[in-house]
């Protein structure tokens, strides 16, 4: 999981309720994403970020929202508008340059449940 | 547009047999294609990567990958499975001279080693 960490590990929400997914990492990356994960369904890009100040909406944005206003922080908030939730919640970052620039690093996940 | 697809759910292999697991990709341009593994409750772990040159790529724990133009698969293998290769599998695939890193994920393949 390199120096990417994801907080809480475990998240229990009722409905109705707004929740922020903590993404931070430490490797100087420039680059990072938001992703979904369900049975069956692989990863699903939620939003990413290139840049501090500045990110884009992936393949399932609606009722989601971020910010990027450290380098090496992008929290993801589940607002109540998203309409089902629960699910394995992944951050990802990516070098701008080197070796390994062509690759995303994974944090250890949140899984999120509405109860 | 762009896609991949992994056509099994489950491959099952005994302990010391080979495996395959397949990963076939659509895209317009050429392809950077990925495989990650992803342990249960876990962020997902870069195995290997197919830029460009030999067809052929070696990454972590022995595993292997065949870049196939003419049938658009980057195919993982492994000469012996262990237990221990367990895992859910994902393949990926992102846009040589795209603006950003985004990936592709397939849907995954689990990979269950009999003992």
């Amino acid at each position: 999981d390199g120096g990417i960490t994801q907080s809480p590990k475990y998240l229990f929400r009722k409905e109705g309720q707004n929740v922020t997914l903590s993404c931070e990492q430490n490797l100087n990356h420039d680059a990072m994403y938001w992703y979904r994960q369900d049975p069956g369904q692989g990863l699903r890009l939620i939003y990413y970020s290139q840049i501090v100040n500045d990110f884009q909406k992936g393949d399932i944005a609606e009722g989601y929202s971020v910010s990027r206003e450290k380098k090496e922080s992008f929290p993801l908030t589940v607002t109540s508008a998203q309409k089902n939730p629960t699910a394995f919640y992944l951050c990802a970052s990516t070098p701008a340059g080197g070796d390994r620039r062509n690759e995303q690093f994974f944090g250890p996940g949140t899984r999120l449940t509405v109860l | 547009a762009q896609s991949v697809a992994q056509p099994e759910d489950q491959v099952n292999v005994a302990e010391g047999n080979p495996l395959t697991v397949k990963c076939t990709y659509s895209v317009s341009g050429n392809p950077y294609l990925f495989w990650y593994v992803q342990y249960p409750n876990r962020g997902l772990q870069f195995l290997l990567k197919y830029i460009t040159g030999d067809n052929l790529v070696k990454g972590s724990y022995g595993f292997e990958a065949e870049f196939n133009k003419s049938q658009t698969s980057f195919h993982l293998k492994k000469p012996s499975a262990l237990v221990s290769d367990s895992a859910l599998y994902f393949c990926a695939v992102r846009i040589d001279g795209g603006a950003t890193n985004k990936l592709i994920f397939g849907t995954g393949t689990l990979l269950a080693v009999q003992p």
